[in-house]
């Protein structure tokens, strides 16, 4: 079945205590990318991949790190969370000649 | 440079009349345009999209949306609501499918 697999699911952390929230595709796609959900904003792209080695800011990138040594992962790292990362976190991937981006379930981080 | 309006950030409607969601968009090329739903506490699933065929474009549970390219619009309709379509709706677009730009989102409330 084609997924995209974001773990975990739920995660409340200190600020300052670095976390990442992993995410991995079964298609093969050359795009991935992070975005976060605030409520009145819909979603805003925070990293983008176009393929292994390949990363760019998004939207809003201030606060992340990504990476992608492999094709199929995408890791969104936060090195020193702050409250205002507090968010709903989607991974997305797609592909050249795939016409539309397939998310994950979603990641809810808490920040206290 | 792309970017979508959608004009309703909250919709009511009585179960078994028409529904209307509306999305203008901006960009600069020949757009995909999409609709997500997204159900309480759940991840993103497509409803429909339009990749330059069809201009009536229809998607799953009845849902259909119409492309107008001199109106830059891609509203979404459908005939009869029901209460299982009580969720949040985003209008989304992109050009090259490595970033997709999102509405705020419209909130579909419907009544018994």
């Amino acid at each position: 079945e084609a997924q995209v697999t974001q773990n975990p699911r739920y995660l409340i952390t200190v600020t300052g205590k670095k976390l990442t929230v992993t995410c991995s595709q079964n298609m093969n796609h050359e795009y991935m990318s992070w975005y976060r959900q605030d409520p009145g904003l819909g979603l805003r792209q925070i990293y983008y991949s176009m393929n292994v080695e390949v990363t760019d800011k998004g939207d809003v990138p201030e606060g992340y790190k990504v990476s992608r040594k492999e094709k199929r992962n995408f890791p969104l790292i936060l090195e020193s969370p702050s409250p205002n990362q507090t968010s709903l976190y989607f991974c997305a991937s797609s592909g050249r000649r795939v016409p539309e981006a397939f998310f994950g379930q979603g990641t809810r981080l808490t920040v206290v | 440079a792309q970017s979508v309006t959608q004009l309703d950030s909250h919709v009511s409607v009585s179960e078994g009349t028409p529904v209307l969601l509306r999305c203008n968009y901006s960009s600069s090329y020949s757009p995909s345009l999409f609709w997500y739903v997204q159900h309480p506490n759940k991840g993103l699933q497509l409803l429909l999209k339009y990749t330059s065929a069809a201009t009536l474009v229809k998607g799953i549970n009845g849902f259909e949306a119409e492309f107008k390219k001199s109106e830059t619009s891609f509203h979404l309709t459908k005939p009869s609501a029901h209460m299982s379509d009580a969720a949040e709706y985003f209008c989304v677009v992109t050009i090259y499918f490595n970033k997709f730009y999102f509405g705020s989102g419209t909130k579909l409330n419907v009544k018994p």
